[in-house]
């Protein structure tokens, strides 16, 4: 198992740039997370998808930030335009229960450290 | 607001010593809680969670401690190894009310040998 996958794992950009975060989740896994991990506030969830629908954007900062999820193996976060407040790591999960369940371990990927100058 | 707090961003233990990581909440909501453990360069990984109907679970070296009229959790290692050096980050979520986890901002856990 591959466990989940993040590209790329280091992104440098310039201020005004356009980024665009890729996130492949653990196959057969239908809920996957976006999560922005700062010093100052932790591991903050920005949106979470369940069979591919978003169902909570409540932690998008701002109208910069978007995410897709076309099919069940890819999702990205993208930011534009980015700004150095942006710099962070954004980490993606993905978890095999459905919204809901009980037991509720979720499955991270390496993360993409993310410095936007 | 930070709902789930973990007050100490660091800790020094000594090998074979007990490890205490603690961490509240505010939201009486919850009631699930787990642990993650991160180290450098790596997405957190699943520890130990425990249930709000229980107020104790154990897993090998690891066992955490819910206080509900306290809305406080504590991780407890024991004994400690130097590979337990990590971040430990506490969560929370309420089914009743969504399914996201809620993060503290983690707490660095460093074992000397």
């Amino acid at each position: 198992d591959a466990g989940v996958i993040q590209s790329p794992r280091h992104e440098v950009t310039e201020m005004g740039q356009e980024v665009t975060l890729r996130c492949k989740p653990i196959s057969g896994h239908n809920s996957l997370f976006w999560y922005r991990q700062t010093m100052m506030r932790g591991l903050e969830l920005l949106i979470y998808f369940n069979n591919n629908v978003p169902i909570d954007d409540s932690g998008m900062p701002e109208d910069r930030f978007s995410a897709k999820m076309p099919n069940a193996s890819f999702s990205t976060l993208k930011i534009q335009p980015s700004e150095p407040r942006d710099s962070a790591v954004y980490f993606c999960a993905s978890t095999p229960e459905p919204v809901g369940a009980f037991s509720y371990e979720q499955y991270f990927g390496p993360g993409t450290r993310l410095t936007v100058t | 607001d930070q709902q789930v707090k973990q007050n100490s961003p660091s800790l020094s233990v000594q090998e074979g010593r007990i490890s205490i990581l603690n961490c509240d909440y505010t939201n009486s909501m919850f009631d699930y809680f787990l642990w993650y453990k991160k180290y450098p360069a790596e997405g957190p990984t699943f520890l130990i969670s425990i249930s709000s109907i229980k107020d104790k679970n154990e897993d090998g070296r690891f066992t955490v401690f819910l206080n509900k009229s306290a809305k406080h959790l504590s991780l407890h290692i024991v004994p400690s190894q130097p590979g337990d050096s990590a971040v430990y980050f506490c969560a929370a979520m309420g089914r009743s009310s969504g399914d996201k986890l809620t993060f503290g901002t983690g707490t660095r856990l460093a074992v000397r040998p």
